[in-house]
């Protein structure tokens, strides 16, 4: 299974708006709604900030948004702040049991 | 609020096998649908390992790792438990212990590095 792939890096400026895009397959992203994403901060745990494409789980800020578009899956960041400086991953069910994460995008706040 | 704590040695020799324990606190563990294990090569991204379910015992691998790697609960004493045979170089790495499965991995413990090297 391959991995999704996703840009090595993204950023914006405070208060601006950033969209990370997480591009799979028909056989993953492009088959079923289990896509989630995860933020993870230097030396720390990931965190999940949104699950089934674009639920946010109880705690997750409003800001942090998820779609998806036939094989593409995509999180939006809205009204950047210093701490939303992190990795973000992306990860899809692709059947059979089995499942795959994206590479990996490191954020940066101007 | 459910905790996750990995546990084991930090350091693995090459060929040998890598044993891990996750406590699990807060919450039962027999409620969750799956428990997984995860890992992160340093500096790189995230690599599922398997899954376990709590109630019928199902387990599913990567299947990268399956001839290598096996997974086990004991939902009365809250551990879950991984071990990697036959380990090399290559699964240096954080383990992380996650309550979830793919429709989402909603809690993390805090990992924890096992080296392999002589």
């Amino acid at each position: 299974q391959s991995a999704l792939t996703q840009p090595p890096s993204a950023s914006g400026s405070p208060g601006q708006s950033v969209t990370i895009s997480c591009t799979g397959t028909s056989g993953d992203v492009g088959a079923y709604d289990y896509v989630s994403w995860y933020q993870q901060h230097p030396g720390k745990a990931p965190k999940l900030i949104i699950y089934e494409v674009s639920k946010r789980p109880s705690g997750v800020p409003a800001r942090f948004s998820g779609s998806k578009s036939d094989s593409t899956a995509s999180l939006t960041v809205s009204g950047l702040q210093a701490e939303d400086e992190a990795d973000y991953y992306c990860s899809a069910y692709a059947g059979n049991s089995n499942g795959v994460f994206g590479g990996g995008t490191k954020l940066t706040v101007l | 609020q459910v905790q996750l704590q990995e546990s084991g040695p930090g350091l693995v020799k090459p060929s040998g096998t890598l044993s891990l324990t996750c406590a699990v606190s807060g919450a039962s563990m027999s409620n969750a649908g799956w428990w997984s294990w995860v890992r992160q090569p340093p500096g790189k991204g995230l690599e599922w390992i398997g899954e376990i379910s709590p109630t019928s015992g199902t387990d599913n691998y990567n299947p990268s790792l399956t001839s290598r790697v096996s997974i086990s609960i004991d939902t009365a004493k809250q551990h879950l438990y991984l071990k990697l045979n036959s380990v090399t170089a290559a699964d240096t790495a954080v383990y992380y212990c996650v309550r979830g499965g793919w429709s989402n991995f909603d809690r993390w413990g805090q990992g924890t590095l096992v080296a392999v090297s002589s």
